[in-house]
């Protein structure tokens, strides 16, 4: 398929953990990246690979992938995690990007 | 240290060419391997990627904009530079250029992004 589908919004306590879930079909065939993107700002690299967090990202965001779903888990979620985030990923030919349609989260 | 920054106009009318340009450094794109991606967002809406050229002037497009679309490298300047073509008020976004660093073309870092309005 041509598309990576995202939740469009899920809430997490503070210190608590949430996980945020991609789904598509090339994701059985493709890795995933995840992006962070805050209001009014850039997106950032969190995960790529599935689960390789660059130095920068603290060690609470972790990647995993099970079949056609990749999953981004924040363990112990701090009030700064809040932001929108997006998976991206190859299509089923490996010649272009997707991009999911992106997650909110939000801290309480 | 990677960075890149867009450039181009922020109010271009309907039916218009749009012409942006991103400029680099920290990487070279005639190094194997490299990339250089463009990806806008509406506002308030979602990501949406648009065109990637890697090291080998391999070019790539979106499906659903490849009509409009064209990408080209100077590598010699450390720019790439995206054109859009029939330009419409939907096409009113922030467009982002990313660095990335294989050939799946996913983005790993990203511009500060500009804003382009499209209205008459």
């Amino acid at each position: 398929s041509s598309e990576l589908t995202q939740d469009p919004a899920v809430s997490v306590a503070l210190g608590q953990t949430v996980r945020i879930t991609c789904q598509g079909d090339s994701l059985r065939i493709y890795s995933a990246n995840w992006y962070q993107q805050k209001p009014g700002q850039a997106p950032i690299l969190v995960i790529y690979y599935e689960n390789i967090r660059p130095s920068e990202i603290p060690a609470r965001f972790s990647g995993s992938s099970s079949g056609d779903t990749a999953s981004l888990t924040i363990t112990g979620a701090q009030a700064e995690d809040e932001a929108d985030y997006y998976c991206a990923s190859r299509d089923s030919s490996g010649n272009h990007v997707l991009f999911g349609g992106g997650t909110k989260v939000t801290v309480l | 240290q990677i960075t890149l920054k867009e450039s181009g106009p922020t109010l271009v009318k309907p039916t218009q060419t749009l012409t942006l340009t991103c400029t680099f450094s920290g990487f070279s794109l005639s190094t194997s391997g490299m990339g250089v991606g463009w990806i806008r967002q509406p506002p308030g809406k979602a990501l949406e990627w648009l065109a990637l050229i890697l090291w080998d002037d391999d070019k790539r497009y979106s499906p659903s904009l490849k009509s409009r679309l064209t990408i080209t490298k100077d590598t010699s300047k450390d720019q790439v530079v995206l054109t859009l073509t029939n330009l419409d008020p939907v096409d009113t976004a922030t467009y982002y250029c990313a660095h990335s660093p294989t050939v799946a073309g996913l983005p790993s870092t990203w511009g500060l992004g500009t804003l382009v309005t499209v209205a008459s």
